[in-house]
Formats: C-alpha cells, sequence, structure tokens
C-alpha cells in the first residue's frame, strides 16, 4: 500500500518568498504530524493534527508558520516571507488512531519529507 | 522541555566491528523508539521499548531500555556496509502530547 507521500520533494525559494509543502498522510490514517528537520540534527516537530483539529502548534517557530488540514486527510504547511534559517527538511508523519492522552505511542510512519533551500 | 542527547554524533567503523550507541536523558519517557533515516528519505522505526530494563534483539541489532527509563542504547555486531545510516532515538511521554523528541541522532558509516 502507498505511504506518506510528500510534495514538492525539493523546493528552493528566494527569501521573503511563501512556500507550500503537501502531505499526503497514509489513507484513514487520523493524526498527523509535521517536523523540522535542519542539517545534522533531529527532526523537531512542529504541530498535531487529529482529522481536521489542529491540536498542538506549539512547536511553529514563529507566526509566519501556518499548518492546515481541512478535510482531515491531505496537510499543507505554509512558509511565509521565508528566511534563511528556514531552510530544513520538513517531514510528516502519520498514525492510524487517536493517540489518547495517557495511552500508548502509535506508530508514526514518515514521509520521505521536503528540502526546502531559502536562498 | 524534554531533551534526548545521542553519542557518538558520528561514528566510521571498519566492517565486522561492534559499536553501541547511547541515548540519554535527564526525563522519564513512556516508551522510546530507535529509527533509522537514510539520505533524502524519513525515519524508519526500528523498534519500541515500553518497560524500564526491556531488551530487544533484531538480528544484528540490540536495543535496552534503562531501568529508570530516562536511557537507551543500541548496540549493532559485526556490522556491515548496509548498517551504515543515521540513527535516531526518540521519546514518547504519554502525558505531554503525541509528538516524539528526538535526539540529535548518530551518523554512522561501516567501510568495506
Amino acid at each position: 500500500g502507498a505511504g506518506v507521500s510528500q510534495s514538492p520533494r525539493y523546493k528552493v525559494a528566494k527569501r521573503g518568498q511563501d512556500v507550500a509543502l503537501r502531505c499526503d498522510p497514509i489513507s484513514g490514517h487520523v493524526s498527523l504530524f509535521w517536523y523540522q528537520q535542519a542539517l545534522g540534527q533531529g527532526p523537531e516537530f512542529l504541530t498535531y493534527f487529529q482529522n481536521e483539529a489542529q491540536l498542538d502548534k506549539s512547536g511553529l517557530p514563529s507566526d509566519r508558520f501556518f499548518a492546515e488540514r481541512p478535510e482531515g486527510s491531505v496537510s499543507t504547511l505554509k512558509i511565509q516571507r521565508t528566511q534563511q534559517e528556514d531552510s530544513a527538511v520538513y517531514l510528516c508523519a502519520s498514525s492510524l488512531a487517536r493517540g489518547l492522552a495517557g495511552g500508548p505511542l502509535e506508530t508514526q510512519y514518515f514521509g520521505p519529507g521536503t528540502r526546502l533551500l531559502v536562498l | 522541555t524534554q531533551l534526548l542527547e545521542q553519542s557518538p554524533q558520528f561514528l566510521s567503523i571498519q566492517e565486522g566491528e561492534n559499536l553501541t550507541v547511547y541515548c540519554n536523558s535527564s526525563s522519564v519517557f513512556s516508551s522510546l523508539q530507535w529509527y533509522r533515516q537514510e539520505p533524502g528519505e524519513g525515519p524508519v522505526l526500528l523498534v519500541t521499548v515500553v518497560t524500564g530494563g526491556e531488551v530487544k534483539k533484531l538480528k544484528r541489532l540490540t536495543f535496552q531500555f534503562g531501568d529508570a527509563r530516562k536511557d537507551s542504547s543500541l548496540h549493532i555486531t559485526a556490522a556491515q556496509p548496509g548498517d551504515t545510516g543515521l540513527y535516531l532515538c526518540a521519546g514518547f511521554n504519554n502525558n505531554a502530547g503525541n509528538m516524539l523528541t528526538f535526539g540529535g541522532g548518530t551518523r554512522l558509516m561501516v567501510k568495506p
């Protein structure tokens, strides 16, 4: 079956441009996560959706970052007025269940990422 | 903020050697995972450990979760060039949201 897909795989933007990164999760997966992975580092949490509801956006680095999942499936991460420090790989992950508070870890399946380079 | 520190950051060894990668934190985690990531790909889950002191084996890989659930190790026996990649540990706390907290990664290169 199809895994998590992301597009574009690579994006070069001039500083100040807006970009939109797309994530297609595994069909039927309720939870969707965005992570940012700087060069040579581990991924860092950005935001989390349960269906269409954005339940946690505590990791978004600034108000230039915005994510949505309007129909509870495909998600878009938008970065406005990109800066050089936004250069990173943006990873999307999905998991099947809701991940109830106090419950066990639901396995997250990661996409290949979008590599963003801001010049 | 929960932090996970991995060591070493880089490791270059010859085929056939053994190695251990460490993942340490001052925080307790409900569970801990190890991932392997290859260039241009997302992390792929290797194992999840849940119980303090738990040991899991996956072929030549042995994973251990510390008794206090604050640290973990990954031991590879007789490393192969195919083991080359970025190894990431990630902690999960079921009382702190659903996100994973990743370590900085250990980049392993196994030379033939």
